[in-house]
């Protein structure tokens, strides 16, 4: 059971370049989000989707996208790379939490620098 | 606007020390309060509180929330070097929001 698969580990960008972030979840569940971090920092929600074709902002939505076409990818989109989206960003999933469920499934994460 | 502020943002000790890191939140429709231990990586799942008063206990580490104080508790005891990480506390509001603080740094020195 893989759980939560975040690809790349880790990428260097030009400023202007785009890119795409994948994340995979095996787990079927119907919650995913995208965190930022930075160093020194707590985790920042960029975008979140609560089902298939469902996708919302979160509170540092701006300069990405995403897309939820299945359950279990959820992309995050850099169209036009700034430094200051050099950062650490996590892919996490979860069920209904007040359903018992355990918390927040999160993937590696992948280490972003943007030159 | 939902927030989760923890305190200190830093802490240093020595081995053997006990510790207490502190969460506060002013959150709608809170659910439940989560610990959550982050080393090098990803953070990884400590403590799920829902209800005020009950202690949450995992060897060394234990929990317990307020929820008419607006406040939650993480006690280490005997601290001991591999404890050294960053600590975040987040709050879930409704069914899937996670409201995440900022996290305390803790270093524990041998």
């Amino acid at each position: 059971n893989a759980g939560v698969t975040q690809t790349p580990k880790f990428r260097i960008l030009k400023i202007g370049q785009s890119m795409t972030l994948q994340c995979a979840q095996d787990m079927n569940h119907n919650y995913m989000y995208w965190y930022r971090q930075d160093p020194g920092m707590g985790l920042k929600l960029i975008y979140y989707s609560v089902g298939a074709g469902i996708t919302d902002k979160g509170e540092v939505p701006n300069g990405y996208n995403v897309s939820r076409s299945t359950t279990e990818d959820f992309p995050l989109r850099l169209e036009l790379a700034a430094p200051s989206q050099t950062s650490v960003y996590f892919c996490a999933s979860s069920q209904d939490i007040n359903r018992g469920r355990q918390p927040q499934h999160f993937g590696d994460g992948t280490r972003l620098s943007i030159l | 606007e939902d927030k989760v502020v923890q305190s200190p943002l830093s802490l240093v000790v020595h081995e053997g020390d006990t510790v207490t890191l502190n969460c506060s939140y002013e959150v709608t429709n809170f659910r439940s309060l989560l610990w959550y231990k982050q080393e090098k990586k990803a953070p990884t799942f400590l403590f799920m509180l829902t209800s005020s008063g009950i202690e949450k206990k995992s060897g060394r580490l234990s929990s317990i929330l307020d929820k008419k104080e607006l406040f939650s508790i993480l006690n280490i005891t005997a601290t001991q070097t591999g404890d050294s990480a960053v600590y975040l506390c987040a709050v879930v509001s409704g069914t899937y929001k996670y409201i995440f603080g900022t996290g305390t740094r803790l270093k524990v020195l041998a």
